[in-house]
């Protein structure tokens, strides 16, 4: 199985500020990752895919890079509705593999 | 737009079998235009995915869970379904549908959870 690590597991961060937060691969994966936004009690958002595309009507506050093994998320300007859990996954290759989330809280 | 909704028990006894029923609506499980997945999620904790299966009727699953796992499909209803025998403790969790477009490998469209608590 692909290991996927992200970190920080907790973030703090105010209104405004940029978070970046980063996966790793414990092998190369290419382009083939998602990241997803959780809020308590709800289902996972997608809010990128191929590491880099912005699923539709996804603020453009987000964004996404990388290839092989190292991925960043960033959110350019923290917005209220962004204090969340984010998870990484990879779907290079069965089984789908998903990092262990990176929690999002206000400072 | 896709829309899934999970079903099924709540409480499940150890050593018996989870089912979970997923119903989709806004596309047929038949289109093709879907694999049809299971994940879930223990409480205060990371996504695990469980396996899929696509209109075909193929299936994939997680080697972890792979001696475990059925993921059926019912065209006639619309819908696909989950089987985890000899539960424990472990696999207490918020279980997950979810629809991965063909190809793509993410998971657009995802139904609300439902707990599933495995406790005698």
């Amino acid at each position: 199985d692909i290991q996927m690590t992200q970190s920080p597991s907790t973030l703090s961060a105010s209104v405004g500020d940029r978070v970046t937060i980063t996966c790793r691969a414990s092998q190369s994966i290419s382009s083939l990752l998602a990241w997803y936004q959780q809020k308590p009690g709800k289902a996972p958002n997608l809010l990128i895919y191929k590491a880099s595309s912005l699923k539709s009507g996804v603020p453009a506050r987000f964004s996404g890079s990388g290839s092989g093994t190292e991925f960043t998320v960033t959110i350019s300007g923290l917005q209220p509705d962004d204090f969340a859990t984010y998870y990484c996954q990879q779907y290079n290759s069965h089984p789908y593999t998903f990092g262990q989330g990176t929690k999002v809280e206000i400072k | 737009q896709v829309q899934l909704q999970e079903s099924g028990p709540g409480l499940v006894k150890p050593l018996q079998t989870l089912s979970l029923t997923c119903t989709v609506s806004g596309d047929s499980v038949r289109s093709g235009g879907y694999y049809w997945s299971y994940i879930r999620q223990p409480a205060g904790k990371g996504l695990e995915w469980i396996g899929r299966i696509y209109t075909s009727g193929t299936t994939n699953y997680s080697p972890s869970l792979k001696s475990r796992v059925t993921i059926s499909l019912d065209t006639s209803k619309n819908q696909f379904s989950l089987r985890l025998s000899s539960v424990t403790a472990a696999d207490t969790a918020v279980y997950y549908c979810a629809s991965e477009e063909k190809y793509s490998g993410k998971f657009d469209y995802w139904g609300q959870g439902t707990l599933v608590t495995v406790s005698s």
